[in-house]
């Protein structure tokens, strides 16, 4: 089983749409937990840290389920400028992060 | 932002060159990395340094020689680098190396190995 896995996409939304992706991971202690967006042939970009009680920022939502080891992030109103690539980062091991792959979001008008 | 700052932005070489990858942070923090990125992948980590030592070396192979002369610049010496070496490389720095503060990434640099 992967490390930290993430459904690959592409979510293809319409504008205005919510959409919601998962991300698991293996190690039961992890303890930190973040989202980062990342753009065509550009670099990965800090989205959002994701607290235990889970936590929303703007239109986006993260929340946390250590239950069943997975965290989700949640956007709603979904705009053009959303259509990236989101990575999930789990920091499995000690002080180890690991990325997902990646889901890819499209939102089209 | 430019916190951390990444040259060059593109990068071709042949097989027998020797290049090197240029790092800067300017975000005060303590912990640098190198990451590797290519297609349809996650990112992989290759080096990490805390305060200016090496504290990771995640089985890169001795092609990559990574330096880090202190906690704001870090360096990617390669060299008989091969096709499949071809991907992005980015640099991240964070406040430590606790895993609990995020990573904060330059703009990478996409080496093509010809």
């Amino acid at each position: 089983r992967k490390e930290v896995e993430q459904d690959p996409g592409p979510f293809n939304v319409p504008e205005g749409a919510t959409v919601a992706f998962n991300c698991t991971y293996s190690n039961s202690a992890s303890q930190s937990f973040f989202w980062y967006r990342q753009d065509c042939r550009k670099e990965p970009k800090l989205l959002m840290s994701v607290y235990s009680s889970g936590n929303e920022d703007g239109r986006f939502t993260a929340q946390l389920n250590r239950a069943s080891q997975y965290i989700s992030l949640l956007i709603r109103d979904s705009k053009l400028s959303d259509s990236a690539t989101y990575l999930c980062v789990v920091n499995e091991y000690g002080n180890k992060l690991v990325f997902g792959a990646g889901t890819i979001l499209r939102v089209k008008s | 932002e430019t916190g951390v700052t990444q040259t060059p932005r593109h990068l071709v070489m042949g097989m027998t060159n020797k290049k090197s990858l240029k790092c800067e942070q300017h975000l005060g923090h303590n912990a640098m990395y190198w990451y590797k990125q290519s297609a349809k992948k996650p990112l992989e980590l290759m080096f990490v340094y805390n305060f200016k030592e090496q504290t990771e070396n995640n089985s890169v192979p001795s092609r990559f020689s990574p330096e880090c002369p202190n906690s704001s610049h870090l360096f990617l010496h390669l060299h008989t680098l091969q096709p499949e070496d071809s991907a992005l490389y980015l640099c991240a720095s964070s406040q430590d190396i606790q895993g609990s503060s995020p990573l904060h990434f330059g703009n990478g640099t996409r080496l093509t190995v010809t």
